[in-house]
């Protein structure tokens, strides 16, 4: 039973196009967080969101918006794709979004811009 | 392989002996502590944490140890496995204020245990 799921997996596409990646969670939790991942395996925060409410959000660059239709789904669609946008996105989820909770990250998605 | 041009620290050990990674963090404000595990290929999976008033905590084969003197955690894993290898990251995260329930990851050490 997967706790936290991400589709696609891979994802290759040429600069300027649009693309969304879909995260959802079976956990029951109550926020749900996206991060990504650069070539020398940093891991930053981008957003977080509890009961498809937005919590946090980073120095993001506008064309990345979130969306989360219920709080077992987090979306994020990156308009306008750059070459710099290449890395590996991973969703994450916790039961309520607390300093002391347990975050739960998906399997990544690998994200490739030509 | 996965760690060419990745620079980061790296530790070699023998299966069956004790490993210890170490991080240093820089906010002495942060109310959690964590350890966690990224396996090539997959995302990272939480290993142990620990409360900032505390300064040990002991898992299934992890010790966590939090030295505040010099801001730095340690992973002691005892029995080291081939199923060890991987990345290990450190995070930590804040109670308060805006930073709430954000994880702020550490570097990064790449663990490789030889049969």
């Amino acid at each position: 039973d997967t706790a936290v799921s991400q589709t696609p997996k891979y994802l290759v596409t040429q600069m300027g196009n649009d693309k969304s990646i879909k995260c959802e969670q079976n956990l029951g939790h109550d926020t749900m967080y996206w991060y990504k991942q650069d070539s020398k395996k940093f891991l930053k925060i981008m957003f977080s969101y509890n009961n498809k409410e937005l919590i946090i959000n980073e120095t993001v660059p506008n064309r990345f918006s979130p969306k989360s239709p219920d709080k077992a789904h987090l979306n994020l669609h990156i308009n306008s794709l750059e070459l710099g946008d290449s890395a590996v996105y991973f969703c994450a989820s916790s039961q309520d979004g607390g300093a002391g909770d347990t975050q739960y990250f998906g399997p990544g998605t690998r994200l490739t811009v030509l | 392989g996965e760690s060419v041009g990745l620079h980061l620290p790296t530790l070699s050990v023998q299966e069956g002996d004790n490993s210890i990674i170490n991080c240093a963090y820089s906010n002495s404000a942060s109310d959690y502590f964590i350890w966690y595990k990224q396996e090539s290929g997959k995302g990272p999976q939480f290993i142990i944490d620990i409360r900032s008033n505390m300064d040990k905590r002991q898992g299934q084969r992890v010790t966590f140890l939090l030295n505040k003197t010099v801001k730095h955690l340690y992973l002691q894993i005892a029995a080291t496995q081939p199923g060890d290898s991987a990345v290990y990251f450190c995070a930590e995260s804040s109670a308060g204020g805006t930073s709430y329930g954000k994880l702020t990851f550490g570097q990064g050490t790449i663990l490789t245990v030889h049969p």
